[in-house]
């Protein structure tokens, strides 16, 4: 069984880093064709796809935030990890990971964590 | 990017009631769409995905059609569970986007 959970500092002050963690469980970012993605929803408003990493390190960032994605994994310790540098109010949502499948193309999005909500705020 | 259309925003219907909600994509998406509810307070769930295909444990009254640009997903006999908004995704090519969403409300 595949779950997900994110968690993160709550609330952070604009130009700071938010930083987000993944624990799932139910698969491994080791094993071929495994992913792990991060979509994020403001509060009322529809959904953005931010980024995704692969069982074979490679990552996938949507470039409308430019270069201020950065994800990772530890896999030894079934986590991803989402960093998005100098924040703004425009960055405040939930944010939510989800496991995303490579088999003979892409299977995005089969299983969420229950979403963690972010503010950014002076 | 490409961009995808989803209409109508808001619908409102009755229990019973067969609905389709439609995603229009800005270029072929080659059946790369799944199709995704959320309740309120609550994650997205996966309904539909490569255009037809049903998630397992989703009830067959949800079915999903399309090619080329233009997706939609039926509901063929609404049930109260049923109301919620709905997403449709394009994964044919990064970067994924999304539909802006249909609320499905009670008449």
């Amino acid at each position: 069984q595949v779950t997900l959970k994110e968690s993160g500092p709550g609330i952070l002050q604009p130009s700071h880093t938010l930083s987000l963690t993944c624990s799932f469980s139910g698969f491994s970012l080791s094993t071929y064709g495994m992913g792990v993605s991060w979509i994020r929803q403001p509060s009322g408003k529809g959904l953005e796809w931010l980024a995704s990493i692969w069982w074979n390190g490679n990552t996938y960032n949507n470039p409308s935030l430019k270069s201020r994605l950065t994800v990772s994994k530890d896999t030894s310790n079934n986590q991803a990890f989402l960093k998005v540098t100098s924040v703004d109010t425009a960055d405040t949502a939930t944010y939510y990971c989800a496991h995303t499948r490579y088999y003979d193309g892409y299977y995005p999005f089969d299983y969420w964590g229950q979403g963690v909500m972010v503010t950014v705020s002076s | 990017d490409i961009q995808m259309t989803q209409s109508p925003s808001f619908l409102s219907a009755s229990v019973g009631d067969r609905v389709t909600i439609n995603c229009k994509a800005s270029q072929n998406i080659n059946k790369y769409l799944n199709w995704y509810q959320q309740k309120l307070g609550e994650a997205p769930k996966r309904l539909i995905y490569n255009t037809n295909n049903l998630q397992t444990g989703i009830p067959s009254r949800f079915s999903g059609s399309g090619s080329g640009t233009d997706y939609t997903l039926t509901i063929s006999s609404l049930q109260p569970e049923d109301f919620a908004t709905y997403f449709c995704l394009q994964h044919n090519s990064f970067p994924w986007t999304f539909g802006g969403g249909t609320k499905l409300e009670l008449k």
